[in-house]
């Protein structure tokens, strides 16, 4: 069955660095999104993503934040000064156009520390 | 309040028990639901989509009660394998972004 995956598995960053997580999500899939989850706390959503534009942000996707899907199958995610507070599993997920076009699907997600 | 709200927990239930997990929702124009099961640091995945109807998929059921506005989630039999935490997620749209609770933790002991 195919899969959203994702790159690196583990980031670890200085504070103030910028920090770039890679996705790839299903194939014929069309609609994109992250979420982070901090330790002990409930999955949040950040940006949905479709035809190359953000459909929806958060109030957590501040300019800090950026997404883009540079070629046909990376959607990318940037934090260009990243915080201690932005620690997190940072979760993509895809969304198919049609069939259960209801259900998200998750990658495996990147844990970022950041020192 | 909360837009998706879950039972605290946590759940310690024996093998072989059946165990319930209640989640309501605050908007009532919400379209689509949905019972994730995630294992320590790892992804959300999916368990069940919940439909009017209800469903059921071997030793889980799931109930959508849209005049009360909450889903529930049932697990007969309970296995070693079940013990996660449960979190339930709501769409207002489909292919609008999931909202989800805090998270259910469930335990089976042996």
């Amino acid at each position: 069955e195919p899969e959203v995956t994702q790159t690196p598995s583990h980031q670890v960053t200085q504070m103030g660095q910028e920090v770039i997580l890679r996705c790839v999500p299903i194939s014929n899939h069309l609609y994109f999104y992250w979420y982070r989850q901090i330790l002990g706390q409930k999955v949040e959503f950040l940006v949905s993503f479709y035809n190359n534009e953000i459909s929806e942000k958060s109030e957590i996707f501040d300019d800090q934040f950026s997404v883009e899907r540079p070629d046909g199958s990376n959607f990318t995610l940037k934090i260009r000064s990243t915080k201690l507070e932005d620690s997190a599993m940072y979760f993509c997920a895809s969304n198919p156009l049609a069939g259960r076009a209801d259900t998200q699907y998750f990658g495996p997600g990147t844990r970022l520390t950041v020192l | 309040r909360k837009e998706v709200e879950q039972d605290p927990g946590p759940f310690n239930v024996p093998e072989g028990a059946t165990v319930a997990f209640n989640c309501t929702y605050s908007n009532s124009a919400s379209q689509s639901f949905f019972w994730y099961r995630q294992d320590c640091r790892k992804e959300p995945k999916l368990l069940m989509s919940v439909y009017s109807s209800g469903n059921e998929d071997g030793r889980f059921t799931a109930q959508l009660n849209r005049a009360s506005q909450y889903i529930s989630l049932l697990i007969r039999d309970s296995k070693l394998s079940d013990s996660a935490t449960y979190l339930c997620a709501v769409k207002n749209t489909n292919a609008g972004k999931s909202t989800f609770g805090d998270g259910t933790t469930l335990t089976v002991k042996p």
